[in-house]
């Protein structure tokens, strides 16, 4: 069965610089691994997804991770942080064994520092 | 807008009271589900509808949650006998086949 691992329930960084947002998964096919953010009072907004496409793969707002089957992640990065940017971030693998149904990461809390 | 739309956005009801949620999915997408998020965790699957059908249900999904969609548009959402424990975010999902799910704002349901 796959899952996945959020590595930091929290990240903290200034504006203006570099985000990183770490997730490891577990699975037993080729993956299809998705990157959701959730503003408060907002819907879950898809900001980019691997389907054994390039490995890395860019999405909305700056946002870009790479897929490293080596490694078993699909870390997200943005070079230079806006407040804006602060929500909570969902790491996805979608499961093969159950319809292909997210399995979701806890989460992680980005917190942009004036 | 033309986005998944839910209500109500907030709900807030009494240890034993029935509630029910509508989730207003995009018009062209067959494809609707629903999760429950709880704080600080990622959304649980519930169930999901391909048109009118339901073609799975979690096993989260007790005896007391029920949901329709009778054809084939909105969905319905109803817990009976509402525990504490039912307290969340619930989370209305569409899509077209297998393509992107396109998430609602959610209803946030406090159970006193």
């Amino acid at each position: 069965a796959q899952s996945v691992t959020q590595l930091d329930s929290h990240v903290s960084v200034s504006e203006g610089t570099p985000v990183l947002l770490r997730c490891n998964y577990s699975s037993s096919y080729s993956p299809s691994l998705f990157w959701y953010v959730q503003h408060p009072n907002k819907g879950l907004q898809l900001l980019l997804k691997y389907t054994s496409a390039a490995t890395l793969v860019k999405g909305i707002n700056g946002f870009e991770a790479e897929f490293k089957k080596s490694e078993t992640s699909f870390h997200l990065t943005k070079p230079s942080a806006h407040m804006s940017d602060a929500a909570e971030y969902f790491c996805v693998v979608s499961d093969q064994d159950s319809n292909y149904q997210l399995i979701w990461g806890a989460g992680t809390k980005l917190i942009i520092k004036p | 807008d033309t986005g998944v739309s839910q209500n109500p956005r907030h709900k807030i009801t009494k240890r034993g009271q029935n509630v029910t949620f509508r989730c207003d999915p995009i018009s062209e997408h067959n494809r609707l589900y629903w999760y429950r998020q709880t704080l600080g965790q990622g959304p649980e699957f519930l169930t999901y509808f391909q048109n009118e059908a339901q073609l799975e249900k979690s096993r989260l999904l007790s005896d007391r949650f029920s949901a329709e969609r009778p054809k084939g548009s909105f969905s319905t959402l109803e817990i009976q006998r509402t525990e504490q424990g039912d307290s969340a975010m619930y989370l209305c999902a569409s899509s077209l086949g297998e393509g992107n799910r396109v998430f609602g704002p959610g209803t946030r349901l406090t159970v006193l």
